[in-house]
């Protein structure tokens, strides 16, 4: 079964530095995959995805992504960070849509 | 309006009490999941459906059941509640039209359950 890694539980930056969130996978063939953004106490909101093509997606609010599939990862980028990015972010994976699987997430802290 | 609908927003059940998870969607998705999420531990799939009449079980799916008799609803039963079932439960649903429309999921906004 695939699964998914995002290697940093918390980071901190500072309002306007430039930002990036990990996430690798384990999967056979290239899957479905997702970035995901909670605020405190609210559901899920889909940033951006990526299935086949260009390798750099972009999404909502400013965030980009990159597949890397000899890396194997998914990496979130946004090049300016804004207080109201602050929040827990999802990477998720799947062979298929029912089957999805999301890593442990990153809470991001934004410092003024 | 259209998006995914949970009920209750909050319960509290004791030990081995059974109940059910309602969700029901009204963008006649295909696709239906539910998760749980537990702090530290991000969401985790319980079971899910890729149709009418077709569910499949995810990570953790002991102690839970689900049914998919139509499109819209996907409800999830707890068969006898445990302390370890306290958590907060999304369910999302999702469709593909074809491979360049694929979305994501539309989740629900969620089910704070406490077992004592």
């Amino acid at each position: 079964a695939q699964s998914v890694t995002q290697p940093d539980i918390h980071i901190t930056v500072s309002e306007g530095a430039s930002l990036e969130l990990r996430c690798n996978y384990s999967y056979g063939a290239t899957p479905y995959l997702f970035w995901y953004v909670q605020s405190p106490g609210q559901g899920l909101q889909l940033l951006l995805k990526y299935f086949s093509g260009d390798t750099l997606v972009q999404g909502i609010k400013g965030f980009e992504a990159e597949f890397k599939r000899s890396q194997s990862s998914f990496n979130l980028r946004k090049p300016s960070v804004h207080w109201s990015d602050a929040a827990e972010y999802f990477c998720a994976v799947g062979a298929s849509l029912g089957d999805m699987r999301f890593g442990a997430g990153t809470r991001l802290t934004v410092k003024p | 309006n259209a998006g995914v609908t949970q009920t209750p927003k909050f319960q509290v059940l004791k030990t081995g009490q059974s109940m059910t998870l309602q969700c029901a969607q009204d963008m006649n998705h295909e696709y239906m999941s539910w998760y749980r999420q537990d702090p530290g531990m991000g969401l985790r799939l319980i079971h899910y459906s890729v149709g009418a009449g077709i569910t499949d079980q995810g990570e953790v799916p002991n102690g839970y059941n689900v049914s998919r008799s139509t499109t819209e609803d996907f409800p999830l039963r707890l068969l006898s509640a445990a302390p370890s079932q306290t958590s907060v439960y999304f369910c999302a649903s999702s469709y593909i039209s074809t491979a360049a429309s694929i979305r994501g999921y539309t989740f629900g906004s969620g089910t704070r359950l406490t077992v004592v």
